[in-house]
């Protein structure tokens, strides 16, 4: 089965540099979720988007902004990069508008994200 | 207050014994949905079990169940017939709301090392 795709895998950067990464979700799922691991910690929430429009909004620095294309996939750009935002990022998908088992959240592989 | 907690942060188990994963969880909305999912040391999350607040028998997937008691707000994970693979940490998660496509709040999760 399909599964959730991330890209790139691995990013280094230097500190207040750039980077974007890439979400495709499950084929047919049109939410997708940002979150944000930590060393050592629990995943925290970013943001997310259905249908094209964000959704809910977490713990997102304003120095990251997200948004999701019309082909579902979605990009969450990182701007000013700081040392404290080494972490492993996860993209998850779902159905939006299901219940019960339907609605589960699946995640991708996670981008491991290294600012120097 | 902690939305999810899981007071274990390791556990050992020794193969093929049954092992019992506590969550417990703090929410007033009679609408929820329940997650465990497993962090091996690749990083990867992957989805084990959901219960929702309205299920009335207790979720199972293969070696996989969880014992929910809606009146003590527990939702504890029991692995069966333990194996080396197992290893891993386990975070409990928990969705709000009416709406299936809320973020998930993650527990602080529970490292298991399954002995040989």
């Amino acid at each position: 089965a399909a599964g959730v795709i991330q890209s790139p895998r691995h990013l280094i950067k230097e500190k207040r540099e750039t980077a974007t990464l890439k979400c495709y979700p499950i084929p047919r799922h049109d939410t997708v979720y940002w979150y944000q691991q930590g060393p050592g910690q629990d995943p925290q929430f970013l943001i997310s988007f259905y249908e094209k429009m964000q959704s809910d909004k977490g713990s997102i620095p304003d120095r990251f902004s997200a948004q999701q294309f019309s082909d579902y996939h979605s990009e969450l750009n990182m701007s000013s990069l700081e040392l404290g935002d080494s972490a492993l990022y996860f993209c998850a998908s779902s159905l939006g508008l299901s219940w019960g088992y339907q609605e589960t959240q699946y995640f991708g592989p996670g981008t491991r994200l290294l600012v120097l | 207050a902690q939305k999810i907690t899981q007071t274990q942060p390791g556990m050992f188990v020794q193969e093929k014994e049954a092992v019992t994963l506590d969550c417990t969880y703090d929410t007033s909305d009679p609408s929820y949905g329940l997650f465990w999912y497993k962090q091996p040391s690749s990083g990867e999350m992957i989805f084990l079990i959901y219960q929702g607040s309205y299920d009335q028998q207790n979720a199972t997937e293969g070696r996989y169940s969880l014992n929910f008691q809606k009146a003590r707000k527990s939702a504890n994970l029991v692995i069966s017939a333990s194996q080396l693979g197992d290893s891993a940490m386990y975070f409990c998660a928990m969705r709000e709301g009416d709406s299936g496509n809320t973020p998930l709040v993650f527990g602080k999760g529970t490292r298991l090392s399954v002995i040989a």
